[in-house]
Parts: C-alpha cells; sequence; structure tokens
C-alpha cells in the first residue's frame, strides 16, 4: 500500500532554508509511470502547488516561488526532498508531499498524499 | 499565471441537499481540472479529474462537469462527512494553480 511521509524541522529561522524529505514506501520514485510534489498550506489559506519532480530530475515550479525552490529526487533512498531558500513568515505552513499519476489517457494529479508537517518560520 | 476562482466563498447546505460548487479559470484549460477535499486534520482527497472522472472510490454523489473555463463540482444528496472545504485544482501546462476554496457547511 502506498505511504508517503514527510519529514524535516519544524521551525526554521527566517532567512534560512527550509529542508524536506518525502519517504515513499509502496511504490518507487524511480517508476516512469509518476510525478512527485510538494504543495502547501498556510495556516487558514488555501493549497498552493510548489513544484513536481520526474524521476529524469525535470522539474517544475510555481513560478512565484521559482527563484527559491529546490526539488530533488534519490532513488537509493526512495525519497524526494524540497529546499525553499530565504524562507519568511509567510512561508510558514503545512506543507504536503503528493504523487501524480501517469496513465495512457493522461494525468491523475495528486492521487495520493502525505499526512502533511508543519513548519514554523520564526526567530 | 492563470487564476482560479471559486465561487461561493462559503455555501450552506442542509443534509440530503444538493450542493453545486463553482470554480472558473482565467484562461481555457482544455478538462485538465481537479477537485479535491479537504478536513481538518486530513490530507487533502482527490475526487474528480479530468473535469468529470471519480477518482478510485469515490461515491457516486460526487460528480464534475465542464470544460474551458468554466468548471462545477456537485454533490447530489449532502451527507455529513462531506461537509468539508473543497479545492479546485488546474494542471494544465505545469502551471498547476489551486482555487481558493468553497467551504460546505451545515444550515
Amino acid at each position: 500500500q502506498l505511504q508517503l511521509q514527510e519529514s524535516g524541522p519544524g521551525l526554521v529561522k527566517p532567512s534560512e532554508t527550509l529542508s524536506l524529505t518525502c519517504t515513499v514506501s509502496g511504490d518507487p520514485v524511480s517508476s516512469t509511470s509518476y510525478y512527485w510534489g510538494w504543495i502547501r498550506q498556510p495556516p487558514g489559506k488555501g493549497l498552493e502547488w510548489i513544484g513536481t519532480i520526474y524521476v529524469s530530475g525535470s522539474t517544475y515550479h510555481n513560478p512565484s516561488l521559482k527563484s527559491r525552490v529546490t526539488i530533488s529526487v534519490d532513488t537509493s533512498k526512495n525519497q524526494f526532498s524540497l529546499k525553499l531558500t530565504s524562507v519568511t513568515a509567510a512561508d510558514t505552513a503545512v506543507y504536503f508531499c503528493a504523487r501524480t499519476d501517469i496513465t495512457i489517457f493522461g494525468v491523475v494529479p495528486l492521487d495520493f498524499w502525505g499526512q502533511g508537517t508543519l513548519v514554523t518560520v520564526s526567530s | 499565471e492563470i487564476v482560479m476562482t471559486q465561487s461561493p466563498a462559503t455555501l450552506s447546505v442542509s443534509p440530503g441537499e444538493r450542493a453545486t460548487l463553482s470554480c472558473r479559470a482565467g484562461q481555457s484549460l482544455s478538462s485538465n481540472l481537479a477537485w479535491y477535499q479537504r478536513k481538518p486534520g486530513q490530507a487533502p482527497r482527490l475526487l474528480i479529474y479530468g473535469a468529470s472522472t471519480r477518482a478510485t472510490g469515490i461515491p457516486a454523489r460526487f460528480s464534475g462537469s465542464g470544460s474551458g473555463t468554466e468548471f462545477t463540482l456537485t454533490i447530489s444528496s449532502l451527507q455529513s462527512e462531506d461537509f468539508a472545504v473543497y479545492y479546485c485544482l488546474h494542471y494544465n501546462d505545469w502551471l498547476w494553480a489551486f482555487g481558493q476554496g468553497t467551504r460546505v457547511e451545515i444550515k
């Protein structure tokens, strides 16, 4: 059964780099049948797509965050990761990782999610 | 940047009644539109993709329609477990964007 689990520091200081890892069990991140992505939700606000990675290393980012975001994949650990630089209080959010399925009919977006992890940006 | 606008912001509905939620795109999306349900403390749940295809395990009371710039999620007969926030997602050309959400609350 597919499971995704986010991990990383729950508290990050302003101007520092937020680093999160999503550990996948039940599916290989090396599969050519999936994309892997990050989404966040600030307190009291809506969902925001951060970015997505494919096993080839191709990445796609939200233009509003692009210059600060790095997404990478580690097939040896069956994980993928998010780095967000120069964080501010506005980056305080619950961060989710999720899978997108690639089918012959097109993609099934964000069909499996982790439970999310709260990251607070504060000194 | 594609802007997704959901309406209404809040929908008050009695159990057993029909709920109709709207999502409007700033430009045509073809059918690359999905709907998600979000409950406190739970991960978002995919309901509909391709504008009208129910995801695996989603009850038939959830249906999606529309194309281009206007999309609708209909819940035919609201159950107690359906009271939640619903988000649409545009997923075209890797410029993905969520709407701001519609809260469905008990009337």
